[in-house]
Parts: structure tokens; C-alpha cells; sequence
């Protein structure tokens, strides 16, 4: 079956921009979940999701980052004026539920100049 | 501050050999713990994983051994193949209300030669 897909796989902004990552998690999948990995570290959290409901913040490193699944479904993670301390690998990843098997996207590598 | 560690970022082994991957966590929290596996441009993949009440837990190839008293784990694959070549991502998470949060050590590079 399809896994959790992210688009776009890579992106390239200027310092300033607005940049919007998309997140489609696997079918029936409840809980979503944003991590960040820089180069040579492992993923690090950012924020959670219960269907639509953003239960858990607290990685989200300043205002800039916001996230939201509107419908339960798709998430989008924006980063306003972005700086280049912001360039990183961006994933995403489904569960059933919040005790399960979390399952990751391929991610959106964001560069940013 | 790491509160999971892999202290080895790379290991070769030949095939048909042993590979063991290290990994020690500070958290004493940790109640559950996962290995995930990445090839290059894909996004990490569920292995294998243990809960804190079990010491071993295996799975064809693959088991990971649990030792609380020295907040350690390992991953052995016996055998190893080529195919096994990946990144081997060691993560946990604690019990209660953030039990959904994965916290993972920095990776170590397994190399398996043909």
C-alpha cells in the first residue's frame, strides 16, 4: 500500500521566504507526527498530531515554524522568513495511533541561501 | 545533551559474520525502544523494537537486547548481508503523556562486504 508521501522532495528558497512542506500520511493514520534531522544527527521532534488536533508543539524551535492538519488528513508545515539555520531534511510520519509503530515519509530536504 | 547515544557512527563487517550495533540512552524515563534502518533517500523504516519489561526480543535475522541496569541496548543481525549496508537509527520513548515522542541517538553507518 502507499506509505506517507512529502512534497516536494527538495526545495531551494531564498532567506526571507515562506516555505509550506507537505505531509500526506498513510490512509487511515490518526496521528502525525514532524520531525528535523540536520546532517549526521538522528530526527528530532517538532510537533504532534491527534486527527486534526495539534496536541504537542513543543519541538517547534520559534514563532516561524507553524503546523496545522486541518481535515485529519494532509499536514503542512510552514516556515516564515526563513534563515538559513532553518536548512535541514524535514519528515513526516504516521501512526495508527500514538502508541503504534510510527511509519516515516522520505522527507523535504530545504536549503535555504 | 544526547539523551540517546550511538557512539560508533560507522562499522564494517563482512558477510555471513556478526554485526552489532551499539546504542546507551541517559533517560531513565525510556521505557520502549526501536531501531530503524535507512538506505540512502528513502526515509527511516521500523526494524525492530523492545519493550522494558523484555530483555531480548528477536525477529528472523535480527534481535535486540535489552540491559536496563546499564541503560544499553544492542541490535545484532546474524547473518550479515549486503543488503544490510544502511543507516541503523536507535530511538526511544518514555511511558505517560509524551509517549508518542521518539527521541533517536545519531545513527551508525553498517557496512556489509560481499
Amino acid at each position: 500500500g502507499a506509505g506517507v508521501s512529502q512534497s516536494p522532495r527538495y526545495k531551494v528558497t531564498k532567506r526571507g521566504q515562506d516555505v509550506a512542506l507537505r505531509c500526506d500520511p498513510i490512509s487511515g493514520h490518526v496521528s502525525l507526527y514532524w520531525y528535523r534531522q540536520a546532517l549526521g544527527q538522528g530526527p528530532e521532534f517538532l510537533t504532534y498530531f491527534n486527527y486534526e488536533a495539534q496536541q504537542d508543539k513543543s519541538g517547534l524551535p520559534n514563532d516561524r515554524f507553524s503546523a496545522e492538519r486541518p481535515e485529519g488528513s494532509i499536514s503542512t508545515l510552514t516556515i516564515q522568513r526563513t534563515e538559513q539555520r532553518d536548512s535541514a531534511m524535514y519528515r513526516c510520519a504516521s501512526s495508527g495511533g500514538r502508541w503504534e509503530t510510527q511509519y516515516f515519509g522520505p522527507g523535504t530536504r530545504l536549503l535555504v541561501l | 545533551d544526547q539523551q540517546v547515544k550511538q557512539n560508533s557512527p560507522s562499522l564494517s563487517v563482512q558477510e555471513g559474520r556478526i554485526s552489532i550495533l551499539n546504542c546507551d540512552y541517559t533517560n531513565s524515563m525510556f521505557d520502549y525502544f526501536l531501531w530503524y534502518k535507512k538506505y540512502p533517500a528513502e526515509g527511516p523504516t521500523f526494524l525492530i523494537s523492545i519493550s522494558s519489561i523484555k530483555d531480548k526480543n528477536e525477529d528472523g535475522r535480527f534481535t535486540v537486547f535489552l540491559n536496563k541496569s546499564a541503560k544499553h541496548l544492542s541490535l545484532h543481525i546474524v547473518p550479515s548481508q549486503p543488503g544490510d549496508s544502511a543507516v541503523y537509527f536507535c530511538a526511544a520513548k518514555g511511558s505517560g503523556g509524551s509517549n508518542y515522542k521518539l527521541t533517536f541517538g545519531k545513527g551508525t553507518l553498517l557496512t556489509v562486504n560481499p
